[in-house]
């Protein structure tokens, strides 16, 4: 199975600032990659498809690049609804697979 | 707008079978979309478990497919999870959700983007 590792793993910070998110898989999944925002008792909700792709609905400070083994998500300017978990998920093969998850704290 | 929803019990004993149902509103079951089960135990990430297509294909995480079975019934617009053998490390929130018709980069996009509330389901005896 694919692994997925997420840095870091928590991260506090404050509002307005830039925040980046960085997945890097065990081996090449060219850009099948999603990242996925979960708020406490909620369930996840998807940001980011095919590595770039932003989901419609949702605000455009959000944003993915990378492609192969390394991702990143970043947050152009927190706001505070942004507090949360937020992990990365390759479709590139069987069995689908989540990174360990990042939890952006309130600095 | 597709609306799902898991029902089963929140309890189950050591040795038994979690059992849940994810009832899906506002879409068919029949579409060409895929639907599936992801699990979170508690304060944990997530970990897929399965997923299966109105024909009745599935396919299953291999570290639970000795265990697992996924169905559909079509008949009342649902689909449906078995564990068996559960012990407490099988204690999670249970989530069914969506695979959605669309590519990314010439392939499907085996991704969730519809999701249900989530079933707590706690193995204690």
């Amino acid at each position: 199975a694919i692994q997925l590792t997420q840095s870091p793993s928590s991260l506090s910070a404050s509002v307005g600032d830039r925040v980046s998110i960085t997945c890097r898989a065990s081996q090449g999944i060219s850009s099948a990659l999603a990242w996925y925002q979960q708020k406490a008792g909620q369930a996840p909700k998807l940001l980011i498809y095919d590595a770039s792709n932003l989901e419609s609905g949702v605000p455009s400070r959000f944003s993915g690049s990378g492609s192969g083994t390394d991702f990143t998500l970043t947050i152009s300017s927190l706001q505070p609804e942004d507090f949360a978990t937020y992990y990365c998920q390759q479709f590139d093969s069987y069995p689908l697979t989540f990174g360990g998850g990042t939890k952006v704290e309130i600095k | 707008q597709v609306q799902l929803e898991e029902s089963g019990p929140g309890l189950v004993k050591p040795s038994g079978t979690l059992s849940l149902t994810c009832a899906v509103s506002g879409g068919s079951i029949t579409s060409s979309n895929w639907w599936t089960w992801i699990r979170q135990p508690p304060g944990k990430g997530l970990e897929w478990i399965g997923e299966t297509f109105h024909s009745g294909n599935t396919n299953y995480n291999p570290s639970l497919q000795s265990r697992v079975s996924i169905s559909v019934d079509r008949s009342k617009n649902q689909f449906s999870l078995n564990l068996s053998s559960v012990t407490a490390a099988d204690t999670a929130v249970y989530y069914c959700a969506r695979i959605p018709v669309r590519s990314c980069s010439g392939v499907t996009c085996y991704l969730f983007d519809n999701w249900g509330r989530g079933a707590l389901v706690t193995v204690s005896s």
